[in-house]
């Protein structure tokens, strides 16, 4: 079954305490995304990768850093984490031949 | 830049009657349109897309969408709304040479029995 994994789906944690959730997919997608969700403001890019090795900036990466180092996984780090990175956030990959993104189920995160 | 607006946060409709959801995009090229769904705890879902071709699309659980350029507007449509598309809709759009999809705030939908 084509999937996106993301792990952990919920988490606790405190100001400045470093954080990985990962993301994983199945479908050989070369294109891989981080999104964060928040009330009233939708779905919001954080960081992009075309590739293995090619990350990029999206609309707000302040805060966040990741890796490709291989084509299904795609780390995102929050070295340290603040009250205002409280989010739901969701890894997805891109068909490109359809135009269609894949989500993870998302990551609920609480910053204390 | 890109940009979509959906200007209701909230639609309510009683089951059995017509569902619209409003989208209008901003794009410096030919845009590619989206719909997709979220249920509670859920992941995003895609319902339907926009490339080229006829202006009404039609995707996943009945529902469909009217392409209309001069208006710059994808409206998602259902016309017999059933209690279990209660969901939150959100439009993207991206330009046709860019991978970068950018979405709108998202609408919640009530569909009262």
């Amino acid at each position: 079954e084509a999937q996106v994994t993301q792990n952990p789906r919920y988490l606790i944690t405190v100001t400045g305490k470093k954080l990985t959730v990962t993301c994983s997919q199945n479908m050989n997608h070369e294109y891989m995304s981080w999104y964060r969700q928040d009330p009233g403001l939708g779905l919001r890019q954080i960081y992009y990768s075309m590739n293995v090795e090619v990350t990029d900036k999206g609309d707000v990466p302040e805060g966040y850093k990741v890796s490709r180092k291989e084509k299904r996984n795609f780390p995102l780090i929050l070295e340290s984490p603040s009250p205002n990175q409280t989010s739901l956030y969701f890894c997805a990959s891109l068909q490109t031949n359809t135009g269609e993104l894949f989500f993870g189920e998302g990551s609920r995160l609480t910053v204390l | 830049a890109q940009s979509v607006a959906q200007p209701e946060d909230q639609v309510n409709v009683a089951e059995g009657n017509p569902l619209t959801v409003k989208c209008t995009y901003s794009v410096s090229g030919n845009p590619y349109l989206f719909w997709y769904v979220q249920y509670p705890n859920r992941g995003l879902q895609f319902l339907l897309k926009y490339i080229t071709g006829d202006n009404l699309v039609k995707g996943s659980y009945g529902f469909e969408a009217e392409f209309n350029k001069s208006q710059t507007s994808f409206h998602l449509k259902k016309p017999s709304a059933l209690v279990s598309d209660s969901a939150l809709y959100f439009c993207a759009v991206r330009d046709l040479d860019d991978y970068k999809l950018s979405f709108g705030a998202g609408t919640t939908v009530t569909v009262r029995a």
